[in-house]
């Protein structure tokens, strides 16, 4: 069966400080995968995906996350985080047919110290 | 304009008492979802629908009924509502047919409190 671990529950870190979240997917065949944020309150925003290519990919806010097949990983980085980057961040692999079905790691809380 | 928008965002009620919940997507997909989070966060689709007709049903009580009138339209319908029913609900869409894969696209979610 397919799952998505993302093994912090909570990161704190401060800012100007890198980022790393963590994110690893259990599925038979080449994944889709994404990562979403969701700030306090909001509904669940797209940060950045991965369907084939390049196994490094951009995002919005200056999020980039790197696919690793060997190590079933997914992990989201950020250079420098900012205040407002404070939020839940969420990791999914698409699968099914035609990719339908979503499974929702159990997210990651970031605090951002100033 | 709001790409996917469900109303009410908030909504507080009694035990036994009866809901919807409204869904609208204006991105043409075809395929509609309802997920429930819950207090932990925790993300679960609960129903799937392409084209009007029902893909993913997953576990959950034969209270919630999902109704799509149209490709644009999922509704969520709980009937005796129970306190574990509280949560945040949320609509998403997706293009399923074609070349390539896209990804969900969501609300922003409606707050439900069962009293």
């Amino acid at each position: 069966a397919q799952s998505v671990t993302q093994p912090d529950i909570h990161i704190t870190v401060s800012e100007g400080a890198s980022l790393e979240l963590r994110c690893n997917y259990s599925y038979g065949a080449t994944p889709y995968l994404f990562w979403y944020v969701q700030s306090p309150g909001q509904g669940l925003q797209l940060l950045l995906k991965y369907f084939s290519g390049d196994t490094l990919v951009q995002g919005i806010k200056g999020f980039e996350a790197e696919f690793k097949r060997s190590q079933s990983s997914f992990n989201l980085r950020k250079p420098s985080v900012h205040w407002s980057d404070a939020a839940e961040y969420f990791c999914a692999v698409g699968a099914g047919r035609g990719g339908n079905q979503f499974y929702f790691g159990t997210g990651t809380s970031l605090t951002v110290i100033p | 304009d709001t790409a996917v928008s469900q109303t009410p965002k908030y909504l507080v009620t009694q035990m036994g008492n009866d809901k919807s919940i409204k869904c609208e997507q204006n991105l043409g997909h075809d395929t509609m979802y309802w997920y429930k989070q819950d207090s932990k966060k925790f993300l679960k689709i609960m129903f799937s629908y392409n084209n009007k007709e029902l893909i993913i049903n997953e576990t959950v009580p034969n209270r919630f009924s999902p109704k799509s009138p149209d490709k644009a339209h999922l509704n969520l319908h709980i009937n005796s509502l129970e306190l574990g029913d509280s949560a945040v609900y949320f609509c998403a869409s997706s293009q399923l047919e074609g070349p390539r894969y896209n990804e969900q696209f969501f609300g922003p979610g409606t707050r439900l409190t069962v009293l």
